[in-house]
């Protein structure tokens, strides 16, 4: 069973510029989460999709990500315009049903903001 | 304010001896509780898991330990092998299905010496 896939694995960038995250979560898991993991500390939830609808945003900075799972499989995550702030991992994760707690992670984004 | 707390930034164990990891929670709605285990350059993956209604839960060399009253949990690793060098993330949710939500600790890093 392939994991959850995340592109691009690095990406460095200008302040204000624009950014994208891409994740393809395991087959099946109809729950994707997006977290954020900045430098020394645990994962922190951005927003969760149960299928294409986002069911929890409320950590989610909405002045400036944004994110989609249009089908309800492959989500993108973007940041526009990003700020030196941003610089952190940023790592996808899906879960299947009723078993939501057991999430499963792909290896995460590293962004650079310069 | 930090829901669940791994005080202890870091552990070195000798191999072939047992690691003691702890974490702590102030969330009594918390009903489920995660171990994770991190490699460099890698994603979290899950390593076992406690519901509130046990007090202990093993799989193999792993076995997490619940104190519900003191609002602690510890993951013991025996014996600890120098592959189990890792940050351990201790995670919590108030339940275990559809609709969870991590809460995460900052980890701790393990190191395991030959």
């Amino acid at each position: 069973e392939a994991g959850v896939v995340q592109s691009p694995r690095y990406k460095i960038i200008e302040k204000k510029q624009p950014v994208a995250f891409w994740c393809n979560p395991i087959s099946g898991h109809n729950t994707l989460y997006w977290y954020l993991q900045n430098l020394g500390q645990g994962p922190e939830l951005l927003i969760r999709y149960e299928n294409e609808e986002a069911v929890d945003d409320s950590q989610l900075p909405k002045d400036r990500f944004s994110a989609e799972r249009l089908k309800g499989v492959d989500s993108t995550l973007k940041i526009q315009p990003a700020e030196l702030g941003d610089s952190a991992v940023y790592l996808c994760a899906s879960s299947r049903g009723l078993a939501g707690a057991k999430q499963f992670f792909g290896p995460g984004t590293r962004l650079t903001v310069l | 304010d930090q829901q669940v707390k791994q005080n202890s930034p870091s552990l070195s164990v000798q191999e072939g001896r047992i690691s003691i990891l702890n974490c702590d929670y102030t969330n009594s709605m918390f009903d489920y509780f995660l171990w994770y285990k991190k490699y460099p350059a890698e994603g979290p993956t899950f390593l076992i898991s406690i519901s509130s209604i046990k007090d202990k839960n093993e799989d193999g060399r792993f076995t997490v330990f619940l104190n519900k009253s003191a609002k602690h949990l510890s993951l013991h690793i025996v014996p600890s092998q120098p592959g189990d060098s890792a940050v351990y993330f201790c995670a919590a949710s108030e339940n275990a299905g559809a609709n969870s939500k991590l809460t995460f600790g900052k980890g701790i890093t393990l190191s395991v010496r030959p």
